[in-house]
């Protein structure tokens, strides 16, 4: 167990669809990064949050949004989902802004558009 | 813009031999490099990482290799086992996000 924590594990929904999905960093970690990993890509990042704010943007479509909150979870919301967002999504955390030493992935959310 | 990549995208072993999974770095600003290991249905998992002061550092049967002057870096596996088969990734962090390669793919035949 990496101490951060995503739910749900699998996801399928329909085309035009929108899910959200959940983060929970690990213990002490004020950041909370999102990545998206398809069969034909790498990971790609997509977007940071410290302390509630966002850090920085990556490869983030216009559909896909997240925020943290108070407690420091976080929360990607994707809508208007096409076939081509199946994908698996992680979240990462690290204790600092730009300090990524630590940097510590959770299991994963697997998403399937049907 | 900076990237970072692996040379071989499929390694294949006998269980017992040493793997070694090489990664290109194109910053050469960069003083801090992770590889993570990837099983099937899991997130990436730490395994060693290595300051840019540093040319080697070693950990429980891995080591890492850094070598500046050609911008490249190397994670060696000793006694592979079944249970290293996985995707590799190196990656660079610090004070930057961390950029992934595609991966290596290491299969470990028994």
């Amino acid at each position: 167990d990496s101490g951060v924590t995503q739910t749900p594990k699998h996801l399928i929904t329909a085309t035009g669809q929108r899910v959200t999905l959940r983060c929970s960093p690990r213990s002490g970690d004020l950041s909370v990064y999102w990545y998206q990993q398809s069969l034909d890509q790498g990971l790609q990042f997509l977007i940071q949050y410290y302390n509630g704010e966002e850090r920085a943007k990556g490869n983030i479509l216009e559909r896909f949004s997240a925020q943290q909150f108070p407690d420091l979870h976080s929360e990607l919301n994707l809508s208007s989902l096409e076939l081509g967002d199946s994908a698996l999504y992680f979240c990462a955390s690290s204790v600092g802004d730009r300090e990524t030493y630590g940097y510590t992935f959770g299991s994963g959310t697997r998403l399937t558009v049907v | 813009g900076e990237s970072v990549g692996l040379h071989l995208p499929t390694l294949s072993v006998q269980e017992g031999d040493n793997s070694i999974i090489n990664c290109a770095y194109s910053n050469s600003a960069s003083d801090y490099f992770i590889w993570y290991k990837q099983e099937s249905g899991k997130g990436p998992q730490f395994i060693i990482d290595i300051r840019s002061n540093m040319d080697k550092r070693q950990g429980q049967r891995v080591t890492v290799l850094l070598n500046k002057t050609v911008k490249h870096l190397s994670l060696q596996i000793a006694a592979t086992q079944p249970g290293d088969s996985a995707v590799y990734f190196c990656a660079e962090g610090g004070s930057y996000i961390p950029t992934f390669g595609r991966g290596t793919s290491l299969i470990v035949h028994p």
